[in-house]
């Protein structure tokens, strides 16, 4: 399995900050993607980070709210802008390499 | 749209009992289908996955049941122990993009 290591594991923000999230994994994959977990809710896909090229966003997210970076193919980043306490999520990282998709260990933040 | 609908939304099971979660899906262009388990303040971990070209996966006491026709696929737990109890979500994905659409999830908790 993969290992995916995301930075910072919890995070309490003041509404109207933003914050990084780092994520790392340890070999190159093609294809990295951002989730967010509402509280006891399922998973979200918020966008699809590509190397090279802009991320690739679903509906309901917009990059102005969610930048993505992905300098490389071990690395991404997200960033929660401005935020607001309905941004109170976990937000997961993923790769997916041949056919399975392996999961980061989730930031937890909490906007207050 | 929910693409993937999964019951039941929890369900209590005796120590050494079966657990059934059920799936159904309804893009005919998902070609893979895994399950995850997730532990409170963890990511969710892959469990176990399946092709629609076969009926049947087993691992250890899971087991993964899948009804083409019907669009329907189900994950089995045998002699269920204390240690299952978790939240399992079922997911569908396909063509090149690598998305995954998960179902709402399933809090399983196995008594002693």
């Amino acid at each position: 399995s993969a290992v995916i290591s995301q930075k910072p594991s919890r995070d309490i923000c003041q509404r109207g900050t933003s914050l990084t999230i780092q994520c790392q994994v340890d070999s190159q994959v093609t294809m990295m993607f951002w989730y967010r977990q509402q509280p006891g809710q399922s998973l979200t896909l918020i966008a699809t980070a590509n190397q090279g090229s802009e991320a690739t966003y679903e509906s309901g997210f917009v990059i102005d709210k969610f930048p993505i970076s992905r300098p490389n193919l071990t690395f991404s980043t997200l960033t929660v802008s401005n935020m607001s306490p309905e941004d109170s999520s976990i937000y997961l990282c993923s790769e997916s390499r041949n056919t399975e998709a392996f999961f980061g260990q989730g930031t937890r933040l909490t906007v207050v | 749209q929910q693409q993937v609908k999964q019951s039941p939304q929890s369900l209590i099971v005796q120590k050494g009992g079966i657990s059934i979660i059920n799936c159904a899906y309804e893009n005919t262009a998902f070609d893979y289908f895994p399950w995850y388990q997730q532990f409170p303040g963890k990511g969710p971990a892959l469990l176990i996955a399946i092709r629609p070209d076969v009926s049947e996966k087993k691992e250890g006491r899971f087991t993964i049941s899948f009804n083409k026709s019907a669009k329907q696929f189900s994950l089995h737990i045998m002699d269920s122990q204390p240690g299952d109890s978790a939240t399992y979500f079922c997911a569908g994905r396909g063509g090149s993009n690598y998305k995954l659409t998960f179902g709402k999830g399933t809090l399983l908790t196995v008594n002693p």
